[in-house]
């Protein structure tokens, strides 16, 4: 099936830094979808991709579809506290035609820690 | 966005019992979504739950295991049967609303013991 390597799996960065993740796979996602998580809460939507080259921003959150439809990068600039998460990357499952958005294959996080 | 109700929030069971967790979508949706993220790792698809069908399973979880009910267009149950310790992690709601995007709800932590 289909697999989502997400990288770094874990960063420890200073409150003003700017961060970076990547996600890539080894089949073609037509959607990549960005997602954050807190301790104890469900994941939250931040960003979705659905075209090869898009740039979409969220605040100072930015994600690009790589070109190749294999990859896609979460940027987060001067990052506060708040920020402390795990990220996800995610995409529709292939089996499922690539259509349905609720049957998703999951990256296995970041996770993000923003000491002050 | 979609707003999504599970309960329990959290819960402690006894091996060998079984807990049956709830979901409530603030409006209709066609297919309502169950996953599993056990402990420090990623989310997993259980079941997709269409209303008036029965649920469809992805490889490795079976219907005695997780049973699951849809009732109506905005509500969904999962069960989870038999518990064991293995059986400790989030279990999640999901929805596809909204130009195709996917909403969670907060999650059930269980934990057997």
């Amino acid at each position: 099936g289909q697999q989502l390597n997400q990288s770094p799996q874990s960063m420890f960065i200073q409150e003003g830094e700017d961060v970076s993740m990547n996600c890539t796979s080894s089949s073609i996602f037509n959607t990549w979808l960005w997602y954050k998580q807190d301790p104890g809460e469900g994941p939250v939507l931040l960003i979705a991709l659905y075209k090869a080259g898009e740039l979409t921003s969220n605040g100072r959150l930015t994600a690009q579809f790589g070109i190749t439809r294999k990859d896609s990068f979460l940027n987060i600039s001067a990052s506060i506290p708040s920020d402390v998460g795990i990220y996800f990357c995610a995409g529709p499952d292939a089996n499922a035609g690539g259509t349905s958005y609720g049957k998703l294959t999951f990256g296995q996080g970041t996770i993000l820690t923003v000491h002050p | 966005s979609a707003v999504i109700s599970q309960k329990p929030s959290r819960d402690i069971c006894q091996r060998g019992t079984s807990l049956t967790i709830q979901c409530q979508v603030d409006s209709q949706v066609t297919m309502m979504f169950w996953y599993r993220q056990q402990p420090g790792q990623s989310l997993t698809l259980i079941a997709t739950a269409n209303q008036g069908s029965e649920a469809t399973y992805e490889s490795g979880f079976v219907i005695d295991k997780f049973p699951i009910s849809r009732p109506n267009l905005t509500f969904s149950t999962l069960t989870v049967s038999n518990m064991s310790p293995e059986d400790s992690s989030i279990y999640l709601c999901s929805v596809e609303r909204q130009g195709f995007r996917a909403f969670f709800g907060q999650g059930t932590r269980l934990t057997v013991v």
